[in-house]
């Protein structure tokens, strides 16, 4: 079975802070990952997806993340956050595209002026 | 592309009565379609997986009898929840998959979500 982690359910930061958002996973297979914005009252949005090839994948909005096999990891960062990127995040994972996402608690980024 | 659309986007029903959830793919194909649940300040829990053609899987605990799916079509999916009581009351989000091309299989694209309030 799955489970995904996320590390922390609120995250403060400044203004034009850089941020990461924590997420490792569990899975005795090969994995997929996401990573979802959800805005007040919206569904989900998706910011990246790791499937394979390079480790750093690139999404909307200026976020990154960096899959870490060794580590089970997939962190999301910001160099600069805007007070926009105010929400819910939501890592998930499946073993393929056939399977449901199974999704950590999700993180609240609260961006600060 | 892949844009998933809800309707409606919010309902409010008396406790007994049903609920129909409409989930459309809009410009694309999906085979395969999911319908999640998201209680206040929490994550989304999968309800059940619904392919076309096809009876929808449900989750363990989800009562399939109440929460009625229908695939009938690559495009449309829908959720009724019958006899509605207030602990149904919830944000219903369904997701689909792409069959083929250049969406590709690998990712699910979520629709804006449905609030339902049963008084």
């Amino acid at each position: 079975a799955q489970s995904v982690t996320q590390l922390d359910s609120q995250v403060p930061v400044f203004e034009e802070a850089p941020v990461e958002l924590r997420c490792n996973y569990s899975s005795s297979v090969s994995v997929y990952l996401f990573w979802y914005v959800q805005y007040p009252n919206q569904g989900l949005q998706l910011l990246l997806k790791y499937l394979s090839g390079s480790t750093l994948v690139k999404g909307i909005n200026g976020f990154e993340a960096e899959f870490n096999k060794s580590q089970t990891s997939f962190h999301l960062r910001k160099p600069s956050v805007h007070i926009s990127d105010t929400a819910e995040y939501f890592c998930a994972v499946s073993h393929s595209g056939n399977t449901p996402l199974v999704f950590g608690k999700g993180t609240r980024l609260s961006v600060i002026a | 592309g892949a844009v998933v659309s809800q309707h409606p986007s919010w309902v409010i029903c008396k406790s007994g009565t049903s609920v129909k959830i409409e989930c459309r793919s809009l410009d694309f194909q999906a085979t395969t379609m999911f319908w999640y649940r998201q209680f206040p300040k929490q994550s989304l829990m999968l309800m059940a997986t619904s392919n076309e053609g096809s009876k929808a899987t449900y989750e363990q605990g989800v009562e399939k009898d109440k929460f009625l799916i229908n695939h009938a079509s690559l495009t449309l999916s829908t959720l009724t929840v019958t006899s509605a009581h207030p602990e149904d009351s919830s944000f219903y989000i369904c997701s689909a998959r792409g069959a083929s091309g250049s969406l590709g299989t690998d990712t699910q694209y979520f629709g804006p979500g449905t609030r339902l309030t049963v008084l």
